[in-house]
């Protein structure tokens, strides 16, 4: 399994409190994203990391910033929490690098937080 | 529409059955392929890779048309321990390669 680990794994948190995750890789892998998990919707991209300090938004990054200081960790923060934003949170991470037959860029996820925003 | 779209489910089949997932994606200008693996409450793990010519991996078999966008899942002589939900995934270029997720099959195999 791919090294990756993300904290905290539950979390409980009132709704306009700030909150943080964090993402840590131990394959210094050059990309990373934070996704999130709702029922009906599939994964969706909140926002993702091509390099230290290089971050951009995804599809659903309203509500949510980034920061990636070192290559190793990516942290994903809520500025205010809402009750929309109770979901399961998934980091990712990709090496961007091409194989023999294809530009293939697979992704490996961590284990997930889930968030409840009361 | 969705961006890639598959049949929810869920696929109730016995153990040893053969069973086939089907996948349809509309960007045209989408560059890779996988289908993963989601058991429930945990992360979406890659199964495999999909590539143009068709590719095979044990008792699962993927396929891919690009004329008609359309990927395939095969996964003969089912397993319980195959009961998940598989995810449709294809990504482009852009996002720093954004993969974009169906919502999933259902299987369920049983005894």
């Amino acid at each position: 399994d791919a090294g990756i680990t993300q904290s905290p794994r539950h979390k409980v948190t009132e709704t306009g409190t700030p909150v943080t995750l964090r993402c840590h890789q131990t394959e210094n892998h050059r990309y990373m994203y934070w996704y999130r998990q709702d029922p009906g919707h599939g994964l969706r991209l909140i926002h993702y990391s091509y390099g230290v300090k290089d971050t951009d938004k995804g599809e659903v990054s309203d509500g949510y910033s980034v920061s990636r200081s070192k290559t190793e960790d990516f942290l994903l923060t809520l500025e205010s929490a809402t009750s929309s934003q109770t979901s399961v949170y998934f980091c990712a991470i990709s090496s961007g690098g091409l194989t023999l037959r294809t530009s293939s860029y697979e992704q490996y996820f961590g284990p997930g937080t889930r968030l409840t925003v009361t | 529409r969705k961006e890639v779209e598959q049949d929810p489910g869920p696929f109730n089949v016995p153990e040893g059955a053969t069973v086939a997932f089907n996948c349809t994606y509309s960007n045209s200008a989408s560059q890779s392929f996988f289908w993963y693996r989601q058991d429930c409450r945990k992360e979406p793990k890659l199964l495999m890779s999909v590539y143009s010519s068709g590719n095979e991996d044990g008792r699962f078999t993927a396929q891919l048309n690009r004329a008609s966008q359309y990927i395939s899942l095969l996964i003969r002589d089912s397993k319980l321990s195959d009961s998940a939900t598989y995810l449709c995934v294809v990504s482009t270029m852009e996002y720093g390669n954004k993969l974009v997720f169906g919502a999933g099959t259902i299987l369920r195999v049983k005894s």
